[in-house]
């Protein structure tokens, strides 16, 4: 099992450029999301996804759109990127709902944006 | 709104002893879940404990123990005999029942370094 699996691992984009982060996971999770983490401000949702067909917004989803592709693959895209979008993202999956369920994170897509 | 708060940026600490990070919370909700989790320098984020709010008992994990006080909103984690494996950054987080799927919100962190 890879676990959960992200391309790339690192970006550079200049302002305005678009593109899209590949998140996929191989442990037949139902759920699926999306952080970023700053410095001094740990992990943020920007999307989720609870189950295959669904998605939702997290605590900072603007300059952001996701597709659950399928049950497996759920990506993120910059549609406009701005030097306030440079972070690391993580995407981390769930077997599903109840609080027992533990969140497996993926290694990180470090991303600069010029 | 719940804030999780990380007062330690960074703490070192000699192989084989034992250090402490704090964790405070704030919330209304009188049940909930805590969680620590481990980012070593490879960025893979490791769960390592968590603990319900409504158990008394504290949670352990071999070398790792939470010593969580409900009234003051405190959720310590104790690594114990530290090993040069344990350098990482540790995040608090925190999620509501009502959150079941699964929304975690996480301190800022605190990066432990074990030096030999």
């Amino acid at each position: 099992n890879a676990g959960v699996t992200q391309t790339p691992k690192f970006q550079v984009l200049k302002t305005g450029q678009s593109m899209t982060l590949q998140c996929a996971q191989d442990m037949n999770h139902n759920s699926m999301y999306w952080y970023r983490q700053d410095p001094g401000m740990g992990l943020r949702l920007i999307y989720y996804s609870a189950s295959e067909g669904t998605t939702d917004k997290g605590e900072v989803p603007n300059g952001y759109n996701v597709s659950r592709l399928n049950k497996r693959e759920f990506s993120l895209r910059l549609e406009s990127a701005a030097p306030s979008q440079t972070s690391v993202y993580f995407c981390a999956s769930r077997e599903g709902l109840g609080i027992y369920n533990e969140q497996f994170f993926g290694p990180g897509t470090r991303l600069t944006v010029l | 709104a719940q804030t999780v708060t990380q007062s330690q940026p960074e703490m070192s600490v000699q192989e084989a002893e034992t250090v402490t990070l704090s964790c405070t919370y704030d919330t209304s909700e009188n049940n909930y879940y805590l969680f620590w989790y481990k980012q070593p320098p490879s960025r893979q984020m490791i769960l390592v404990i968590r603990q319900e709010a409504y158990k008394q008992q504290n949670a352990t994990e071999n070398r790792f123990s939470v010593n969580f006080q409900k009234a003051a909103k405190s959720f310590s984690l104790k690594i114990s005999d530290s090993q040069l494996g344990d350098t990482a950054m540790y995040f608090c987080a925190f999620m509501k029942p009502t959150d079941s799927w699964g929304k975690l919100q996480f301190g800022a962190g605190t990066q432990v370094v074990v030096t030999p």
